[in-house]
Formats: C-alpha cells, structure tokens, sequence
C-alpha cells in the first residue's frame, strides 16, 4: 500500500467547473505538498501545508491532520490549469512520500 | 532571475558513461534535494543536503553520488550510467523554516542507451 494516495488519477473538466482533487496518507507528517506539473516536465511547488487552509488566486487547499487527508481545489477552471496535480508529505525526518499524480484536463 | 536552474536539459548517454548534473539556486536556500520521476511511479528522491558540506541519501540513493561543496550547488553524479537511470531529474531547494514551499527546477531529460 502506498504511502499516499491520491484520487482521481485522471480528470477531465469543462471550463468553469469547480475541481476538487483528494490526497490521503498513512504516516505521521510535518508538511504536506502540492505539487503541479505542466506538459514539458517543470513543476511548480503550489501550496506547502501543515494545518488548515491556504489559498492562492483560484486554488485552495485544505489539510485534516485527524482524518490525514487533504484536498486542493480549483474554482473556474481554465484549461490553463491543464496539468498533473501531485499530493507529497514529508515527515519530521524529512523523509518524502509521494502519490502518483492527478492528470487533470480542462476542456474549453 | 532568482530560481532553480539545472543543467543540461536533455543529455543522451551510452551505458558505462558518468556525468554530472547540476543545481544552482539563488535564493540562499538551506535545503536541496534531488528527485528522479519516472511513468506512474511519482517523485522519487534520490540524495538530498540539508546544508553545505552534508548530503543524505533518499528513497533511491543507489548508483549515484552527490556533492554539496558550495552551498547555492547540488551536484548529482552518475558515474556508470545504466539503461534503468532514463528517467527525468528535477532539483528542488527550500528554507529551513516550513511556511515556505519548495522551489523546483525546470528538469533534466536523461536517456542511458
């Protein structure tokens, strides 16, 4: 069983659509990622969480330490936001654990 | 301007080449990792430095070997490059302090033939 689990693997959206992407973990956490990666390769280091809620322009992500969950949010998706989403913990020995990714498409 | 930068961007190697890959970041950052990503298996890392003149190993440390001489270098050694090494490498930096994410290279694409 992986460590981290993300769902759904794939998505498709149209635009507008309200996205909510999921990330659940096994192991104690000093931080939670969310990652994303563009077609071409580079990614970008979206939110670094370790308790509530942060948000940046249209993306929102929320950590439950209790339920070691967490969920990163897209509201008015463009397809622009067409990438893969990627949920990654790290614990207090700086150990990285990391899900497989959502490929997220967002249709005009 | 102030970021991650890898070098090469794409590298083509024979089986039993070494090569380098190199980070530099800018930004004064403390800690440096180094991540291989590879079809459905996610990030992966591979050593990481939490200061100049220390490295860790990661998850898949094995048939690399890295340096951290200079604080703003991370350096990722492959000195007999296998066929199971073609992946694509991405660098990251960070602060100590943990409100602050983490900023990424742009990637390296390295395929060992």
């Amino acid at each position: 069983k992986n460590e981290v689990e993300q769902s759904p693997q794939n998505l498709t959206a149209q635009e507008g659509e309200f996205i909510t992407i999921n990330c659940s973990y096994s192991v104690g956490i000093s931080a939670l990622h969310w990652l994303q990666q563009h077609p071409g390769g580079g990614i970008v280091s979206l939110f670094m969480l370790s308790s509530g809620k942060k948000k940046h322009g249209r993306l929102i992500a929320t950590i439950n330490i209790q339920e070691k969950h967490s969920s990163l949010h897209i509201t008015a998706s463009h397809p622009r936001d067409s990438a893969v989403y990627i949920c990654a913990v790290q614990n207090t020995g700086n150990q990285f654990y990391f899900g497989t990714g959502t490929s997220l498409t967002v249709i005009p | 301007n102030a970021g991650v930068t890898q070098t090469p961007k794409f590298r083509v190697l024979k089986t039993g080449q070494s090569m380098t890959l190199l980070c530099a970041q800018d930004m004064n950052h403390e800690y440096m990792y180094w991540y291989r990503q590879d079809p459905g298996m996610g990030l992966r890392l591979i050593h990481y430095s939490v200061g100049e003149g220390t490295t860790a190993k990661g998850e898949v440390p094995d048939g690399y070997n890295v340096s951290r001489l200079k604080k703003q270098n991370f350096l990722l050694g492959l000195e007999s490059a296998a066929p199971s090494q073609t992946s694509v490498y991405f660098c990251a930096s960070s602060l100590i302090d943990r409100a602050y994410g983490y900023t990424f290279g742009s990637g390296t694409r390295l395929t060992v033939v």
